[in-house]
């Protein structure tokens, strides 16, 4: 099965950085994806990770070690408009199987 | 543009009363899917297509009918509607022609209210 698991909520300061983590236990996994989700809108991608290591892309970034089953998502100076719900996802052949978000507030 | 079309945006309807949220998408994507999403529970997958004439059931089927008919739509229909189905609903497509490192694209939504 996937069971995909990351923190329910987070709080951080304008300008600092945040890491949002995600653990998964998965068979068939085949990548990972992180999207981002204001309240009542559609989830929007960010990010994808089917090798270890990290990709960067200007402000975020995002990991993943495939042999411990874990990725995470760094925020980089962060900005008000960047509280948010971030999902954590990944792909078990053909389905895309979501966390359960992580609601990330940002306070000046 | 690019799109993932669904309506209607926003329905309140009432028990055992048959509906469909229609989804359209013009990127001649192969693969579709319906999500519905939940306080708490998060995105939770209730059926995809991966072309025309071929549906699968997702984690949440039960009381949700699709159909693939052409590749561009693909209707949620709820037979009989009941308010455990009061919901969140997410249609998303993706083209499986480059392999499995495709992003999913979502729609804007469907909130639906089953009194």
């Amino acid at each position: 099965g996937q069971n995909i698991d990351q923190p329910t909520e987070m709080t951080a300061t304008e300008g600092a950085i945040v890491q949002i983590n995600c653990t998964y236990q998965t068979s068939g996994f085949n990548g990972l994806f992180w999207y981002q989700q204001h309240a009542g809108e559609a989830p929007t991608f960010l990010s994808y990770n089917v090798l270890d290591g990290l990709e960067e892309k200007g402000r975020f970034s995002s990991f993943l070690s495939r042999s411990k089953g874990y990725s995470y998502l760094l925020l980089k100076e962060l900005q008000m408009k960047d509280s948010a719900s971030y999902l954590c996802a990944g792909y078990n052949n053909n389905d895309m199987r979501f966390g359960a978000g992580t609601r990330l507030t940002v306070k000046p | 543009e690019a799109q993932v079309t669904q309506n209607p945006r926003y329905l309140i309807t009432v028990t055992g009363k048959k509906l469909t949220v229609t989804c359209s998408q013009n990127m001649n994507h192969e693969y579709m899917s319906w999500y519905r999403q939940d306080p708490g529970l998060g995105l939770r997958q209730i059926y995809y297509s991966m072309n025309v004439e071929v549906t699968d059931k997702g984690d949440v089927p039960e009381g949700y009918k699709v159909s693939r008919k052409e590749k561009r739509n693909f209707p949620l229909i709820l037979e009989s509607p009941s308010p455990n189905q009061t919901s969140l609903y997410f249609c998303a497509s993706r083209s499986l022609g480059t392999g499995e490192n495709q992003p999913q694209h979502f729609g804007d939504g469907t909130r639906l209210s089953i009194l």
